[in-house]
């Protein structure tokens, strides 16, 4: 596709469910990038993948985080036993080479 | 200290006027910069990218100071588009770190 599309656009999910939010990068874009942003904050990192390189995974805030990368496009990112504080807005980026971050817009997670 | 930081802001101009924001980043082996904007409850996209020599694009002129650490952004004749959050970013072996934004409000 043209952009960064993001899965679901909203999610409104109870304390302690699992959700699963979906990045679909641009179409040949080796490093993909989630980020997490909270009313009023700024972008968080959570996880780097770069084609077939270990993930970076410094930026996950708990072991109940998760992303994988399937045949270098798709990026799942998994919240287990969700928790009011993940409540924030998630967004995935996609780059090749040194310029230009695509941003995707987003998915805005509820957890109530 | 955070990796990136802004004055928040925000910063209220009328049309036409002139506007400058500054960031500071913390890492010296940051090695790209750019300047994003974030209109309210969407995704930021990319401005300009900051080069050493500063840059313009339009209204839009950046500059980068690595001696200081400081990135800035002008913003010369406003419009009521020009609006929104701007965020400061930096560039450390390929992980972006973000600026909490500055808001800026052009007023009729």
């Amino acid at each position: 596709g043209a952009g960064v599309s993001q899965s679901p656009s909203n999610k409104v999910t109870e304390k302690g469910k699992d959700v699963e939010l979906r990045c679909d990068p641009i179409s040949g874009h080796t490093a993909l990038y989630w980020y997490r942003q909270s009313l009023g904050q700024g972008l968080e990192f959570l996880i780097y993948f770069q084609g077939n390189s270990a993930p970076d995974k410094s930026g996950l805030p708990s072991d109940r985080f998760s992303a994988e990368r399937t045949g270098g496009s798709v990026s799942t990112l998994t919240i287990q036993r969700t928790q009011q504080e993940d409540s924030a807005v998630y967004l995935c980026a996609s780059r090749e080479g040194d310029y230009g971050y695509t941003f995707g817009s987003g998915t805005r997670l509820t957890v109530v | 200290r955070k990796e990136v930081e802004q004055d928040p802001g925000p910063f209220n101009v009328p049309e036409g006027a002139t506007v400058a924001f500054n960031c500071t980043y913390s890492n010296s082996a940051s090695q790209s910069f750019f300047w994003y904007r974030q209109d309210c409850r969407k995704e930021p996209k990319l401005l300009m990218s900051v080069y050493s020599s500063g840059n313009e694009d339009g209204r839009f002129t950046a500059q980068l100071n690595r001696a200081s650490q400081y990135i800035s952004l002008l913003i010369r004749d406003s419009k009521l588009s020009d609006s929104a959050t701007y965020l400061c970013v930096v560039n450390v072996d390929y992980k972006l770190s973000f600026g909490a934004g500055t808001t800026v409000t052009v007023r009729a």
